[in-house]
This record gives structure tokens, C-alpha cells and sequence, in this order.
């Protein structure tokens, strides 16, 4: 059975302090994996897709990265407003033949001024 | 463009209560999807659609049925809702999977339901 597992649940940071969330995976013949960002009362947002093992991919302050076996969202001089708990997800071929997204619980983040 | 939307925003219904979730979306995406969100248990797939007219379950479908009678609506219906259905309900679209080629979804803002 594919699994998703994210780490920390919650992570404390102050502002400018950088740290990493992890995303381990263990899913056959991985299509993509997917970083979303959750602000509460509100829906996923999409962030970044990761395809293959030393990909890696950024965004203002966020950079994802892929290994066989998890990746990493690095965030770099946090602000307040990165506060939200952030999404991983694989996708990957269902015995049907279509492809869906597996989440994980997510990391709950709080960047303090 | 609105994206993908989802009415009504919040309910609150009596076991036993029957209704229904719309989702709308402007993208033109092919693929469609209901998800669940309870603490503790991230998001689920309900159901999901890969056009219109065709409907396939995910990983907890139990006690919802959905419709997909125009590309860009799809429908989840609670025939008779349950305490254990209080969750926030998401919807999200994507392009079509195509050539092993990967789509990101993207989600609606959701809807909160409570059955009491």
C-alpha cells in the first residue's frame, strides 16, 4: 500500500530561522510528487511537482527537492506569512490505470516576528 | 476566472438528512475530485471523475454517491448523512493524465459540514 508520511507534525520557527519538512514516500512507479500549501479555512495550493530523483525546484523562499525516497521542502529566512501547513502527495498508477494523489497529514508550520 | 468552487461553503444537517455538494469548475479540466479533510487523517479521495459520465471510487466512497452530468460540474450527495460524514469536503480538478504526463490539482475552497 503506498504511504505518505510527513515530518514534524508541527514545526516552531522565528523569523529568518531556516529549517527543513520531510516527505517520505514508499509508492511503485512514482509519477510525481506535489508540495501544496493549506492556510486555514481554506483549500490546497498548489506549490511545486517533482518528477524524478535529484530534481529540484524553487519559489520565492521554497525550494522542494526529490530523492528515491523523500523529499525535502527547504524554507529559507522564513516570514510570518509562511505560517500554514504544508502538503505532500504522490501520484501513482492505480490498477485501473488512472493515476491519483496519496497525501500525507502535512506540517504544520508557525513563524513567529 | 473563478477556478474551482464549491456551494455551499457550511451546513449543518440532522442524521438522516439527505444533500448535495455542487462543484463548478472554468478550467476545461478533464479530471475531477472529491476529497474529505478530518484532523488527524489528512485527505482522502471519495470519488473521483476522469470525464463526463463516468464516475470511479476512491478510498473511503462508503455512504456517498456523486455525479459528473457536465465537464465542468461534478456533484456528492449524502443520501442519508451520519455523524461519522461531519468533515470539510474538498473538490479539485486537473487536466487529463496523459502519456504518463502528471496534472497538479487544484482545489476548491471547501465545504464544512456538520451532521448531528
Amino acid at each position: 500500500e503506498d504511504q505518505v508520511t510527513q515530518s514534524p507534525e508541527a514545526l516552531r520557527l522565528q523569523e529568518g530561522e531556516s529549517s527543513s519538512l520531510n516527505c517520505s514516500y514508499t509508492v511503485s512507479g512514482l509519477r510525481g510528487l506535489f508540495w501544496y500549501r493549506q492556510d486555514p479555512g481554506k483549500g490546497p495550493e498548489f506549490l511545486f511537482t517533482l518528477y524524478s530523483a535529484g530534481e529540484e525546484k524553487e519559489k520565492e523562499r521554497l525550494k522542494a527537492t526529490l530523492t528515491k525516497k523523500e523529499s525535502f521542502l527547504h524554507i529559507t529566512a522564513p516570514k510570518p506569512e509562511d505560517s500554514a501547513t504544508y502538503l505532500c502527495a504522490v501520484q501513482a498508477p492505480m490498477n485501473s490505470g488512472y493515476s491519483t494523489l496519496t497525501f500525507g497529514k502535512g506540517t504544520m508550520l508557525l513563524v513567529s516576528p | 476566472n473563478a477556478g474551482v468552487t464549491q456551494t455551499p461553503k457550511f451546513r449543518v444537517l440532522k442524521t438522516g438528512q439527505s444533500m448535495t455538494l455542487l462543484c463548478a469548475q472554468d478550467m476545461n479540466h478533464e479530471y475531477m475530485y472529491w476529497y474529505r479533510q478530518d484532523p488527524g487523517m489528512g485527505l482522502r479521495l471519495i470519488h473521483y471523475s476522469v470525464g463526463e459520465g463516468t464516475t470511479a471510487k476512491g478510498e473511503v466512497p462508503d455512504g456517498y454517491n456523486v455525479s459528473r452530468l457536465k465537464k465542468q460540474n461534478f456533484l456528492l450527495g449524502l443520501e442519508s448523512a451520519a455523524p461519522s460524514q461531519t468533515s470539510v469536503y474538498f473538490c479539485a480538478s486537473s487536466y487529463r493524465v496523459f502519456l504518463e504526463r502528471t496534472y497538479e490539482q487544484y482545489f476548491g475552497p471547501g465545504t464544512r459540514l456538520t451532521v448531528t
